[in-house]
């Protein structure tokens, strides 16, 4: 139990373009999910934590305009990043919260979407 | 000051040798206590959890926790080639959000 998916799991695009990520919770549904991004040889960086139904709520340093993230229902989030350049080009990982995890709350992970902007 | 510090690595240790992980966090709050393992090109996958202090042990995996020093450990013994990943502590308290560490790269060598 407790798997979350993502899609694609890589993309390519060319810079300007927008470019959408899903993320699904697949047995289970998640109020909260968690947008991360993550570069070569370093740890997770918190984007944003979504809450199903209300707008997203952005760490210190993420444009909010450039990452769009929609959670309208409790299987499904989406990150829109808009008007993707290079340095956007990342690993992108989400997390789903599981009422039923062990310990109760935790979080499990996607498998990643790796972005590269030429 | 980070909320949880970890030594970045790498650590490569030849096949069959006992692994030693850890962690420092700073905020005494914190309850609950996890090990993510992350393979290359991959999400992190929930290894291990504890509730406050103490020990737990999983196969060839043990957590320990001591709160008075704010210490986080993984013991992993008799690693092997497959164990080769990115070790990442996390913490939180109660139903709040994750803090990681920076994760921890291994390489067992066979």
């Amino acid at each position: 139990g407790a798997v979350v998916s993502q899609h694609p799991s890589w993309v390519i695009c060319k810079s300007g373009t927008s470019v959408k990520i899903e993320c699904r919770s697949l047995d289970f549904q998640a109020t909260t999910m968690f947008w991360y991004r993550q570069f070569p040889k370093q740890s997770l960086m918190l984007m944003a934590t979504s809450n199903e139904g209300s707008k997203a709520t952005y760490e210190q340093g993420v444009e909010k305009d450039k990452f769009l993230i929609n959670h309208a229902s409790l299987t499904l989030s989406t990150l829109t990043v808009t008007s993707a350049h290079p340095e956007d080009s990342s690993f992108y990982i989400c997390s789903a919260r599981s009422p039923f995890g062990r310990p109760k709350e935790t979080q499990y992970f996607g498998p990643g979407t790796r972005l590269l902007v030429l | 000051q980070k909320e949880v510090e970890q030594d970045p690595g790498p650590l490569s240790v030849p096949e069959g040798a006992i692994v030693s992980l850890n962690c420092t966090y700073s905020n005494s709050a914190f309850q609950y206590f996890m090990w993510y393992r992350q393979y290359s090109r991959k999400g992190p996958e929930l290894l291990m959890y504890t509730y406050s202090s103490g020990n737990k042990e999983d196969g060839r995996f043990t957590a320990q926790v001591d709160k008075s020093s704010k210490y986080i450990s993984l013991f992993i013994r008799d690693s092997q080639p497959s164990d080769s990943a990115t070790y990442l502590c996390a913490t939180k308290t109660g139903a709040n959000n994750l803090f990681f560490g920076t994760g921890t790269r291994l390489t067992v060598i066979p």
